[in-house]
């Protein structure tokens, strides 16, 4: 069965300062990964996923993640945070075959200070 | 625009008693999904459906059974609510995998069992 680990429980930033979020997961075969986004009094809804090709994927509002099959990360990031990037972030792994349930991480709250 | 919309945003019952909460969706999606929210845990799946009187169990299918007679219609029921089913309940529906293949969320329930 596949595994998500989010090491970051709650990262504090400047508005402007640039982000780095990480995920791991595990699984031994091909998997489809995702970043959603959970706004305060918001649904969750999808920043970026992998599916195949270029590692490097971009999302929504400036987003980026790159996959690194190496080292099983998905790792997401930003240049310069914005104030209304304030949210909880969650990383999720699908195996490419079989079932298509997502399993999440335990999440990274994010607070981003004016 | 995909819309899952879920029966209450908030709600209380007591110990004991029998809860249905309900999910619909109007993209005519194959596959819906029950999960958790707890703060730490991040979701974690409850129950699955890919089809219409089909289900699985996720991670954590104890306490919680569902029914899916409809195909927009996907209800998650807790036989006898205990104080440990206290949580944010998240439904989603996504068509079969494809590539573009992702999960819509719904606002959330959350429920408190005294």
């Amino acid at each position: 069965a596949q595994s998500v680990s989010q090491h970051n429980h709650h990262v504090i930033l400047s508005e402007a300062a640039s982000l780095e979020l990480g995920c791991n997961y595990s699984y031994g075969g091909t998997v489809n990964l995702f970043w959603y986004v959970q706004y305060p009094g918001q649904h969750l809804q999808l920043l970026l996923k992998y599916f195949s090709g270029d590692p490097l994927v971009k999302g929504i509002k400036g987003f980026e993640a790159e996959f690194i099959k190496s080292k099983f990360s998905f790792n997401l990031r930003k240049p310069s945070v914005q104030w209304s990037d304030t949210a909880e972030y969650f990383c999720a792994v699908s195996p490419n075959f079989g079932n298509e349930k997502l399993t999440f991480g335990t999440g990274t709250r994010l607070t981003i200070i004016p | 625009d995909v819309k899952v919309t879920q029966s209450s945003r908030y709600l209380v019952k007591r110990t004991g008693e029998k809860v249905f909460l309900e999910c619909v969706q109007d993209m005519d999606h194959e596959n819906m999904f029950w999960y958790r929210q707890d703060p730490g845990l991040g979701l974690r799946l409850i129950y699955f459906s890919y089809d219409v009187k089909m289900k699985e169990k996720g991670d954590i299918p104890e306490g919680y059974s569902v029914s899916r007679e409809k195909k927009e219609r996907f209800s998650l029921i807790l036989e006898s609510a205990s104080t440990n089913q206290t949580s944010m309940y998240l439904c989603a529906s996504s068509p079969p995998r494809r590539s573009d293949y992702e999960q819509y969320f719904g606002p959330g329930t959350r429920l408190t069992v005294t």
